[in-house]
């Protein structure tokens, strides 16, 4: 079974420009998670998507940050324009449902805004 | 009050030894828990998942969950330097959204 994939690995950019993440999650998997995890901390829930809907992003900073799951797939997330303290690793996730057991985690990208 | 609490850390186990992770939640209505291992620049990697008070075993890995005291606990028997790594504990509140709560983790490491 192929596990999540995520694009770009790793990305630098300066403040104020706009950087965006791919994630295309196991196959069959209908629920699709972002994370944001700054050094030192635990991963951080962005957006959750339930097929292409969106289910909870309370915790979207949407000023900036947007996300899309079109056709229930592949996502993007969007940060625009960057600050310094978006460095960080943003982490896609995916599980079967909701209920299922736990999350698969991609391998991440790693954001250093300068 | 932060809805899932860890020790940071570091914990320095000799090896051989057991390990003996601790997490407190604040949600009482919390169903499912989780156990993850994160290698440094890695991605966290699922190790232990636990639904019903009690233990559970697999392998050298117990997870121990008490839902009255609201606490959750990872136990590592025959420590081995592999183990070392971040330990972050993992809660599935309530609620439709069934999202997933992260605490901070707890950083190991197993001395030889």
């Amino acid at each position: 079974e192929a596990g999540v994939a995520q694009s770009p690995r790793y990305k630098i950019i300066e403040k104020r420009q706009s950087v965006a993440f791919w994630c295309n999650p196991i196959s069959g998997h209908a629920t699709l998670y972002w994370y944001q995890q700054i050094l030192g901390q635990g991963p951080k829930l962005l957006i959750q998507f339930q097929n292409n809907g969106v289910v909870d992003d309370s915790q979207l900073p949407k000023d900036r940050f947007s996300a899309e799951r079109l056709k229930g797939v592949d996502s993007t997330l969007k940060i625009q324009p960057a600050k310094l303290e978006d460095s960080a690793v943003y982490l896609c996730a995916s599980r079967e449902y909701t209920g299922s057991y736990g999350y698969t985690f991609g391998s991440g990208t790693r954001l250093t805004v300068v | 009050q932060k809805e899932v609490e860890q020790n940071s850390g570091p914990l320095s186990v000799p090896e051989g030894a057991i390990a003996s992770l601790n997490c407190t939640y604040s949600d009482r209505g919390s169903q499912s828990f989780f156990w993850y291992r994160q290698y440094s620049g890695k991605s966290p990697e699922l190790i232990m998942f636990i639904y019903s008070n009690g233990d559970k075993e697999d392998g050298r890995f117990t997870a121990q969950l008490n839902k009255a005291s609201q606490y959750v606990s990872l136990l590592i028997r025959d420590s081995q330097p592999s183990d070392s790594a971040t330990y972050l504990c993992a809660v599935n509140l309530r609620g439709s959204a069934s999202k997933i709560i992260f605490g901070s983790g707890t950083r190991l490491s197993i001395r030889p």
